[in-house]
């Protein structure tokens, strides 16, 4: 397979429960990104690895756990969310410097919901 | 940091006719400016991107212009086809892994 894949593509959780969302890239990449779609508002940038180091960490709550095993995988474990952290979350990939060679590749994202 | 404003936030046109988003930002230091299409239930996939020692950029039915001075950025889509509709969004970045996104257009293009 290949491109960005994401599993599982829909999940749904109660406020107590621990899950990960796992991202896997077959593209020899660098970097890997989680983003986090909600309805009508930006694309919000929650983590970025590079060559498997966190270099960007944008506040976000430590309910959400990156990650980054090996620069071919990307992980977010969830633990105690709230509802209003059901969206899509989209993970992405890209040579080391995405502004630089042009691209970010996305996978397909997991649509969670936290009821 | 950077602020990406988008409109329109949903546009409607005819089949044949043109459709334009534009987006504004707000960091000078902004040198790249990338163009998303999302089509329902996908994946956000690169259409078109534009640096800024650029003014224009075309690839066939779609262009993209770039005015630093007045800090915006604009996606024109000519001869719009069923195939177009979909939410477009737009990035400004400053080099780096940090991009900002605007809230995106939901373009619906009518047979």
């Amino acid at each position: 397979e290949t491109g960005v894949t994401q599993t599982p593509r829909h999940l749904v959780m109660g406020m107590t429960n621990k899950k990960s969302l796992k991202c896997e890239q077959h593209l020899g990449h660098n970097a890997m990104y989680w983003y986090k779609q909600s309805a009508k508002k930006p694309l919000e940038l929650m983590f970025v690895y590079n060559f498997k180091e966190q270099t960007e960490n944008n506040s976000v709550p430590s309910r959400f756990s990156p990650e980054c095993p090996n620069s071919s995988h990307l992980f977010l474990h969830l633990h105690t969310l709230q509802p209003e952290d059901s969206a899509l979350y989209l993970c992405a990939s890209s040579q080391e410097r995405a502004a630089n060679t042009g691209e970010l590749f996305f996978g397909e994202g997991s649509r969670l919901t936290v009821l | 940091g950077e602020n990406v404003e988008q409109h329109p936030s949903t546009l409607s046109v005819q089949e044949g006719d043109s459709a334009v988003i534009k987006c504004t930002y707000s960091d000078s230091a902004s040198n790249y400016f990338p163009w998303y299409k999302q089509e329902l239930g996908k994946r956000p996939q690169l259409i078109i991107d534009i640096r800024s020692n650029v003014g224009e950029k075309k690839d066939q039915r779609i262009a993209v212009t770039l005015n630093k001075t007045a800090k915006h950025f604009s996606l024109h889509i000519t001869e719009t086809q069923p195939e177009d509709s979909a939410v477009y969004f737009c990035a400004a970045s400053n080099s780096g892994n940090q991009f900002y996104f605007g809230t995106g257009t939901s373009l619906t293009v009518i047979p």
